[in-house]
């Protein structure tokens, strides 16, 4: 099967843009890209999710290129409490498939 | 309206004993999953539930690992007998939707932690 690929660690200050991307290269037609977030010692969290092109919603923008080999998490203003592991999800062959995650550090 | 429920939270066991994880998924939701952390890495599936059928468990160790979904809604991850490689945190979710091709929204737990000494 094949793998997601995101960088493993992102450092950012707090009111910047904080832009992570997942790399899934044998997506299937049908299949939908969720990111999650997720705190130490708690299951993750739904942030957003997308077929093509650009979701937005409250907390964060998913863009998508045509060809949907790789997915950009954008998160606008970060703040401390965004300081977590970020995760891309695909269905891939219908089987769900979690990247490594990045582990995002927002300083002040 | 409640979330995703296991038990236990911690569980430190030695190595060769039983050890069995539950979990209530969010009313109404048919579908859950059964997934494995380990330290520093992204959950792996290991089973997943339409309603009463596991209908993928391909990554599910089935010479120690066994789960139930008895009824459609509770289910339980058993482990026997546990390894030391087996510490890592179980954590269970469910979906509304599912199946091969839409994921879907999946609400987690919070996961059961698992030393096996």
């Amino acid at each position: 099967l094949a793998k997601t690929t995101q960088p493993i660690s992102m450092d950012s200050y707090e009111g910047q843009e904080v832009n992570i991307t997942c790399s899934h290269n044998n997506i299937a037609t049908n299949d939908y890209i969720t990111w999650y977030q997720q705190f130490p010692s708690q299951g993750p969290r739904f942030i957003i999710q997308g077929y093509k092109t650009k979701v937005t919603n409250e907390v964060a923008s998913l863009f998508i290129p045509a060809d949907r080999k790789s997915s950009t998490l954008s998160l606008p203003r970060v703040s401390l409490s965004d300081t977590a592991v970020y995760y891309c999800l695909v269905g891939v062959r219908g089987k769900l498939i979690f990247g490594q995650g990045t582990e995002l550090s927002v300083k002040p | 309206e409640a979330g995703v429920v296991q038990s236990p939270r911690y569980k430190i066991i030695e190595k060769k004993q039983p050890v069995a994880f539950w979990c209530n998924p969010i009313s109404g939701h048919n579908t859950l999953y059964w997934y494995l952390q380990n330290l520093g890495q992204g959950p792996e599936l290991l089973i997943r539930y339409e309603n009463e059928e596991a209908v993928d468990d391909s990554q599910l160790p089935k010479d120690r690992f066994s789960a139930e979904r008895l009824k459609g809604v509770d289910s339980t991850l058993k482990i026997q007998p546990a390894e030391l490689g087996d510490s890592a945190v179980y954590l269970c979710a469910s979906s509304l939707g599912g199946g091969a091709a839409n994921t879907g929204e999946l609400f987690f737990g919070e996961g059961s932690r698992l030393t096996v000494l």
